[in-house]
C-alpha cells in the first residue's frame, strides 16, 4: 500500500512557464510534506517543506501548496528552467511521534525544454 | 561543512555474497536514516540509527541489517545477496532525532549478478 502517490511519472514544460507537480497521501497522521530534487548520480536534495498548520509556504520560484481535506500537496515552479530538470520526490512523515523516517513517492521527471 | 559521504560509490557482487555498505554523516548530527531506491518502487526506508540504536525499521527482510557507530557513522549489510538487492543505496543524516529535513549522500551503487 502506497501511502505516498506521484501519479505524474514524467512532466515537460517550456522554459519560463509554470511546473506543477502533484503528490497525494492516503495517511491522515502524516503532518508535515518535504520536497527533495533528484539529479542523476546525486542523492537528493531537500528543496521545500510545509507542516500541516500552514496551507502554503513559499521559498524563491518555489511554491508548496497543501490541502489537507483532500490530502494533496502541490509543487510550483515559476518561472521553470533548464536547471530544474530533474527528479522530483515529494515526502511525508509525522512530527513527534516515533517514526524517525520520510514515506517517499515514486517521483515525477521534470524535463523543461529551452 | 562536508556533506554525507557514502563509500564506496559503486559495487558489483554475486548472489549469495554479502556486502558492507559504509554511510559517514554531517558532521554534527547524529540521525542516520538508510533508503533504497530502485527505479519501480522509488525510495523505500529501510531503518534509522540514533546514538548506535536503531529507532525504525522499515519492510525488509532480516537480511538486511545495519549497525551506528559512536561517532555516528553507520553501516549497513546485506547477507545472501539476491538479484533484486540491485538498487542504489542511499544514506541520510540528521541533526536530531527527530527530524524531518534530511541531508541525502550520493549513495552506493550495488549491482547483484
Amino acid at each position: 500500500d502506497q501511502q505516498v502517490k506521484q501519479n505524474s511519472p514524467s512532466l515537460s514544460v517550456q522554459e519560463g512557464r509554470i511546473s506543477i507537480l502533484n503528490c497525494d497521501y492516503t495517511n491522515s497522521m502524516f503532518d508535515y510534506f518535504l520536497w527533495y530534487k533528484k539529479y542523476p548520480a546525486e542523492g537528493p536534495t531537500f528543496l521545500i517543506s510545509i507542516s500541516s498548520i500552514k496551507d502554503k509556504n513559499e521559498d524563491g520560484r518555489f511554491t508548496v501548496f497543501l490541502n489537507k481535506s483532500a490530502k494533496h500537496l502541490s509543487l510550483h515552479i515559476v518561472p521553470s528552467q533548464p536547471g530544474d530538470s530533474a527528479v522530483y520526490f515529494c515526502a511525508a512523515s509525522k512530527l513527534g511521534g516515533s517514526q524517525g523516517n520520510l514515506i517517499f513517492g515514486k517521483g515525477t521527471k521534470l524535463s523543461v525544454k529551452p | 561543512k562536508a556533506g554525507v559521504t557514502q563509500t564506496p560509490r559503486y559495487l558489483i557482487k554475486t548472489r549469495g555474497q554479502q556486502v558492507t555498505l559504509s554511510c559517514s554523516p554531517i558532521s554534527g548530527h547524529r540521525s542516520v536514516s538508510w533508503y533504497q531506491q530502485t527505479p519501480g518502487q522509488g525510495l523505500q526506508f529501510l531503518f534509522e540509527y540514533f546514538s548506535e540504536t536503531q529507532r525504525n525499521k522499515g519492510n525488509f527482510p532480516g537480511r538486511f541489517s545495519g549497525r551506528q557507530f559512536s561517532n555516528s557513522r553507520s553501516e549497513m549489510n546485506v547477507s545472501t545477496l539476491e538479484l533484486g538487492d540491485s538498487a542504489l543505496y542511499l544514506c541520510a543524516s540528521s541533526v536530531i532525532q527527530i527530524s524531518n529535513e534530511q541531508f541525502f549522500g550520493p549513495g552506493t551503487r550495488l549491482t547483484v549478478l
